[in-house]
C-alpha cells in the first residue's frame, strides 16, 4: 500500500514558469492537504480539500491554485513561478486523529 | 498569528539523555494534540499524541506531558538513541473543523 504519492520528487524552475505537482492517496480519505515547509516556519497550509469537489484556502494561497480532481487526486499549481516559493512541498491526506504525508517535493525557482 | 508556539527551535543532546521539546496554544478550542517525527528527506509521521482529559501518555520511550490549566504540553524521550534525530513538530486540533495548528517544529540530535 502506497499512501500518499506525490509526484516530482525534485524540480528546478525558472522565474515566471509554471508547474503542477502531483499527489494522489489511495487510503480513500475524504480530506486532503497541501504545505510548505521552509526552515524554521514548520508546516504552512497552502489550501485544503475537505472532500471531493471542495478546496479552501489556507494560510499562505497567494501564487497557488489547487484542483481536486477526483478522491484520490489533489493537484497544485504554481501559475507563474518565483523564488519565494523556493520550498519544500508536501501532500497529506487525513482521517480525523492522523495525518498521512507524502515524501515531499524539493522545488528550487531561479 | 501563531497559535501553537513550540521551543526550542534546536537541542542537542548526548545518547542517553531525556531531549524535552515544549509547545503551549492560545485556543481552548483545541482536542487533540499530536506529536509528529521527521526524517530528512521523509514527511511527517504520527508519533504519539495525548487528549486534553489525560495528563501524561507514554509510548515506549515517548512520553507526553500535558498541563491544561497552563496550555501548555511537552514531549520527552528517554534513554535518547541517535536514530531519534529528527526534527519533531507539535499540533493541535480545532475541534470545530478538526484543522491541524502545527508548531514550527525543533530539529533535535542526539549524539552518540
Amino acid at each position: 500500500n502506497a499512501g500518499v504519492t506525490q509526484t516530482p520528487k525534485f524540480q528546478v524552475l525558472k522565474t515566471g514558469q509554471s508547474m503542477t505537482l502531483q499527489c494522489a492517496q489511495d487510503m480513500n480519505h475524504n480530506s486532503m492537504y497541501w504545505y510548505r515547509q521552509d526552515p524554521g516556519m514548520g508546516l504552512r497550509l497552502i489550501y485544503y480539500s475537505a472532500s471531493e469537489g471542495t478546496t479552501d484556502k489556507g494560510e499562505v494561497p497567494n501564487g497557488y491554485n489547487v484542483s481536486r480532481l477526483n478522491k484520490r487526486e489533489f493537484s497544485l499549481r504554481l501559475e507563474s513561478a518565483a523564488p519565494s516559493q523556493t520550498s519544500v512541498y508536501f501532500c497529506a491526506s487525513r482521517i480525523i486523529t492522523e495525518a498521512f504525508f507524502g515524501q515531499g517535493t524539493r522545488l528550487t525557482v531561479v | 498569528q501563531q497559535q501553537v508556539k513550540q521551543s526550542p527551535q534546536s537541542l542537542i543532546v548526548q545518547k542517553g539523555g531525556i531531549p524535552i521539546i515544549n509547545c503551549a496554544y492560545e485556543n481552548t478550542a483545541f482536542d487533540y494534540f499530536p506529536w509528529y517525527q521527521q526524517f530528512p528527506g521523509k514527511g511527517p509521521a504520527l508519533l504519539i499524541a495525548i487528549r486534553p482529559d489525560v495528563s501524561e501518555k507514554k509510548e515506549g520511550r515517548f512520553t507526553i506531558s500535558f498541563n491544561k490549566s497552563a496550555k501548555q504540553f511537552s514531549l520527552h524521550i528517554m534513554d535518547s538513541q541517535p536514530g531519534d534525530s529528527a526534527t519533531y513538530f507539535c499540533a493541535a486540533r480545532e475541534n470545530s473543523n478538526y484543522q491541524l495548528i502545527w508548531g514550527a517544529g525543533t530539529k533535535l540530535i542526539i549524539k552518540p
